[in-house]
């Protein structure tokens, strides 16, 4: 059974410092890898998806990282802003049939102005 | 701007009472995806549909828990009889398969409903 860890479960940064965050998983036969944003009270947006067959994404100040024989994928946020502040959730899909997403239980990022 | 919609946001029943949660997927994409968060368990699937039908229904209880797809505009997640435990976050989510393609990657999701059953 596959199973998402997220570590941290939470951060609290100053404004214009660089993270990572980490997600690793279990079960390295996996499909894809997103990393997904969420607010308080809202539902979940997609930031970044990684094919595994890919090592990386990158979008705007946002980059991920895949590391598939591992079981690792990284977040890595440059500049980080107030905005930044949110949940993040990393989720794979497994290989064959099923588009079925495992989630991680997510980093909770606090970025103090 | 399109966007998944989900009613009601918040529901505060008491148990043993039927629950109906309603989703409205993005106009034209022809998979919907049920979740359930908590803070236990994290964001769990709970079933998902292609094409009105179902694909995988493998986290719901069956006992209790029921999803149609009435058309292709609807979409609900019945509780019946609802019990505390079930007190949590349902989410939608609607996607786009391709034919022959590989799946609904990317995963719109809704608001979701805040449910608490007491």
């Amino acid at each position: 059974k596959q199973e998402v860890t997220q570590i941290p479960a939470a951060l609290s940064v100053p404004e214009g410092e660089n993270l990572v965050l980490n997600c690793s998983f279990t079960d390295s036969a996996i499909y894809n890898l997103q990393w997904f944003r969420q607010d308080p009270g809202k539902g979940l947006t997609s930031l970044l998806l990684i094919q595994s067959s890919q090592r990386e994404q990158t979008s705007g100040r946002l980059n991920a990282s895949l590391d598939k024989s591992s079981g690792r994928s990284t977040l890595y946020i440059a500049a980080s802003q107030p905005g930044d502040s949110a949940t993040y959730l990393c989720a794979v899909r497994r290989q064959g049939g099923s588009e079925k997403l495992v989630f991680g239980k997510g980093t909770k990022l606090t970025v103090n102005p | 701007d399109a966007r998944v919609t989900q009613t009601p946001r918040h529901k505060v029943t008491e148990m043993g009472q039927e629950v109906t949660m309603r989703c409205q997927p993005i106009l034209g994409h022809n998979t919907v995806f049920w979740y359930r968060q908590t803070m236990m368990q994290g964001l769990e699937l709970l079933a998902y549909f292609r094409n009105r039908a179902p694909l995988d229904d493998s986290g719901m209880p069956k006992d209790r828990f029921s999803a149609e797809m009435p058309d292709a505009t609807l979409a609900t997640l019945k509780i019946q009889p609802s019990e505390p435990r079930d007190s949590a976050v349902y989410f939608c989510a609607s996607g786009s398969r391709l034919a022959g393609g590989p799946g609904a990657d990317t995963q719109y999701f809704g608001p979701g409903t805040r449910l608490t059953v007491l």
